[in-house]
C-alpha cells in the first residue's frame, strides 16, 4: 500500500522560509509525478508544483518565483521550500502522488498545517 | 487560468436521494476533469478521473459525466458516509480546482 508521510515546521514568521518534506512508501517512485498542493479557506485547493525522479519541475506561475521542489531518489523523498512567506501562505500543505503526467492525484499525505504569524 | 465553478456551494439531501453536483469550466477542457471527496480533517480522495471513470474501490453509486465545459457528479442512493465536500479539478491547462460543494444530510 502506498503511503506518503510529510513533516516540517508548522509556525513561521513573515519573511521566513517554509520547508516541508514528504517520504513515499510503496509503489514505484520513478513512475509518478510528486506534487505539492495547499488548501486554505480563502484560496481553496491550490496546486503549487510537481517534480519527477529526474528532477524536472513545474510550478504554478503565481508561486514560481518563491517555490522550489527537490527530490532525493535515494530516500524516495521530495521537498518543498517556499521563501518570503506571508500570512497568505497560511494553509494546509499536502504532498500528493500524481499519474497521467501529473494530472490525476491518487494518493495524498496526511497534510501539514503551516501558519504564518508575527 | 481555467476557472472552475461548482454549484451548488452546499446542499442538503436525505439518505437514499439522488444527488447531482455540477462543475462548469471557463473554457473547453474536453474530458480533462477529476472529482474528489474530502471528509473533515482528511485529505481529498479521488473518486472519478477523466470525467467518467470510477477510481478503483469507489462505490458504484458514484458516477461522472460531461465534456467540454459542463460536468456532473451524481451520487445514486445517498448514504450517511457520503457526507463530505466534493471538488472538481481540471488539468487541460495547468491544474485548478473548483471551490467545493458541501453535502449534508437532511
Amino acid at each position: 500500500q502506498v503511503q506518503l508521510q510529510q513533516w516540517g515546521a508548522g509556525l513561521l514568521k513573515p519573511s521566513e522560509t517554509l520547508s516541508l518534506t514528504c517520504a513515499v512508501y510503496g509503489g514505484s517512485f520513478n513512475d509518478y509525478y510528486w506534487t505539492w498542493i495547499r488548501q486554505s479557506p480563502g484560496r481553496g485547493l491550490e496546486w503549487i508544483g510537481e517534480i519527477i525522479h529526474t528532477g524536472n519541475t513545474n510550478y504554478a506561475p503565481s508561486l514560481e518565483s518563491r517555490a522550489t521542489i527537490s527530490v532525493d531518489t535515494s530516500k524516495n523523498q521530495f521537498s518543498l521550500r517556499l521563501t518570503s512567506v506571508t500570512a497568505a501562505d497560511t494553509a494546509i500543505y499536502y504532498c500528493v502522488r500524481a499519474y497521467k503526467l501529473g494530472s490525476i492525484f491518487d494518493f495524498w499525505g496526511q497534510g501539514a498545517q503551516v501558519t504564518v504569524s508575527s | 487560468d481555467v476557472q472552475m465553478t461548482q454549484s451548488p456551494s452546499s446542499l442538503s439531501a436525505s439518505v437514499g436521494d439522488r444527488v447531482t453536483i455540477t462543475c462548469q469550466a471557463s473554457q473547453d477542457i474536453t474530458n480533462y476533469l477529476n472529482w474528489y471527496q474530502q471528509k473533515p480533517g482528511k485529505a481529498p480522495k479521488l473518486l472519478i478521473f477523466d470525467a467518467s471513470n470510477l477510481e478503483t474501490g469507489v462505490p458504484s453509486r458514484f458516477s461522472g459525466s460531461g465534456s467540454g465545459t459542463d460536468f456532473t457528479l451524481t451520487i445514486n442512493s445517498l448514504q450517511p458516509e457520503d457526507i463530505a465536500t466534493y471538488y472538481c479539478q481540471q488539468y487541460d491547462n495547468l491544474i485548478t480546482f473548483g471551490q467545493g460543494t458541501r453535502l449534508e444530510i437532511k
